[in-house]
């Protein structure tokens, strides 16, 4: 079956745009999550989706946000950029959402802030 | 808060050797450690999941341990080859859902 598939795979955009992320997850899985990973923080948890609710988000400013719609996609949104934003996005999507399971990685969107 | 170390420095290895990975964890009691491997330009890849009442899983030639009294986690690989070079990370499962709290991983070097 389909992996878990992040677009666009490459962005480049400049300081204070806005930007949206979009993530399709496995079929049949309902919980989404999303991670920021730089060489300086690594894998930072950003917030997690599931049926269409957020249910844990991380340590991010306001600027940072989501949904997820009712096929489980998810989006993530970056407004006002600062070049600090610049970094691989990552989703991860498992079956229920429950502790005790797998997460199921994309190869992510590399965003370059400029 | 939560904080969780792996030894930042690359670890090189000979082939056929056993690599060994640390992870260490404070502030923090998890359910669960998760290892995932991640390749350069490319999404973690899970590996293994261990339970705080299993002490060592194993699955091919990978053998996780976790002590939760020293807050420690070993990650072994028996037999090593060029191919395991990569960077690999553990996991803390905050048992709320999809969220996990990573370290910052260690990369491995396997040398013909």
């Amino acid at each position: 079956k389909a992996g878990v598939t992040q677009t666009p795979r490459y962005l480049i955009k400049t300081r204070g745009q806005q930007v949206t992320l979009s993530c399709s997850p496995i079929s049949g899985h309902r919980s989404v999550s999303w991670y920021q990973q730089t060489p300086g923080q690594g894998l930072q948890f950003l917030f997690e989706y599931f049926s269409e609710t957020q249910r844990n988000k991380g340590n991010f400013p306001g600027r940072f946000s989501g949904r997820q719609f009712s096929n489980s996609r998810s989006e993530m949104n970056v407004s006002t950029l600062e070049l600090g934003d610049s970094a691989l996005y990552l989703c991860a999507s498992s079956k229920d959402g429950y502790t005790n399971t797998e997460a199921f990685f994309g190869q992510g969107t590399r965003l370059t802030v400029v | 808060s939560q904080k969780i170390e792996q030894n930042s420095e690359a670890l090189n290895i000979q082939e056929g050797k056993t690599a060994t990975l640390t992870c260490n964890y404070t502030n923090y009691s998890p359910a669960y450690l998760q290892w995932y491997r991640q390749d350069p330009g490319r999404g973690p890849v899970f590996l293994l999941l261990i339970r705080e009442n299993e002490k060592e899983k194993r699955k091919e030639r990978l053998k996780v341990t976790f002590d939760t009294t020293l807050k420690q986690s070993l990650f072994h690989i028996t037999a090593s080859q060029p191919a395991d070079s990569a960077t690999y990370l553990c996991a803390l499962d905050h048992n709320a859902g999809n969220m996990l709290t990573f370290g910052g991983g260690t990369r491995l070097m396997v040398k013909p």
